[in-house]
């Protein structure tokens, strides 16, 4: 079975602060990862995806994720937090089949001026 | 391209009635599958179609419903209405390749307030 574990429901940092979103994965199978980050009132959009090609992602807005197996970790960093970053932040593993997404319970990512 | 649409965008409605949400995935996808978003639960999946059969399904009662069309758009069905299925809906289209993993693609989602 597949799962993933966001620790922290709620992270502030600082403008120009490094952001670091925690997730832990858990699955049976080698795992496809992805994090999703959702405005107010939007729906999710995909910030980048690991499929096994790279261990270091890189995706939209400067955002960057590693995969690191030992760990069990997909850990989405950003290295200057700016204040269009505040928003809600899944990650997501998907089932075997690749058609079924378990998604964490979010991190809400504040941005102080 | 269009992205996905879901209508409406916000729906109130009061306990026991009925509501149907409509999904419009992107030109292409034949995927469409739903998603329960609520403060407490987070995002849970409700259930997957694919040319026009449920072909997966969430932990969720009988009073949620779907179908499918044959032009891939998709409609979810809530029945008699519980306070607790006041949530954010939202649907996500995926071509649904032979693939280990399919990107999916999110509408904007309905608000469905129950009161």
């Amino acid at each position: 079975a597949q799962s993933v574990t966001q620790l922290g429901s709620h992270v502030s940092v600082s403008e120009g602060a490094l952001v670091l979103l925690r997730c832990n994965y858990s699955s049976s199978v080698p795992p496809y990862l992805f994090w999703y980050v959702q405005y107010p009132n939007q729906g999710l959009q995909l910030l980048l995806k690991y499929t096994s090609a790279a261990t270091l992602v890189k995706g939209i807005n400067g955002f960057e994720a590693e995969f690191k197996k030992s760990e069990t970790s997909f850990h989405l960093t950003k290295p200057s937090a700016h204040m269009s970053d505040a928003a809600e932040y899944f990650c997501a593993v998907s089932s075997n089949t690749g058609n079924q997404f378990y998604f964490g319970t979010g991190t809400s990512l504040t941005v102080i001026p | 391209k269009a992205g996905v649409t879901q209508t409406p965008r916000y729906l109130i409605k009061t306990r026991g009635q009925q509501v149907t949400l409509s999904c419009s995935p992107i030109s292409g996808h034949r995927s469409v599958s739903w998603y329960q978003q609520t403060p407490g639960q987070g995002l849970q999946f409700l259930f997957e179609y694919f040319s026009e059969t449920q072909r997966n399904k969430g932990n969720f009662p009988g009073r949620f419903s779907g179908r499918q069309f044959s032009n891939s758009r998709s409609e979810m069905n809530v029945s008699t209405l519980e306070l607790g299925d006041s949530a954010l809906y939202l649907c996500a289209s995926s071509f649904r390749l032979r693939e280990p993993y399919n990107e999916q693609f999110f509408g904007p989602g309905t608000r469905l307030t129950v009161l």
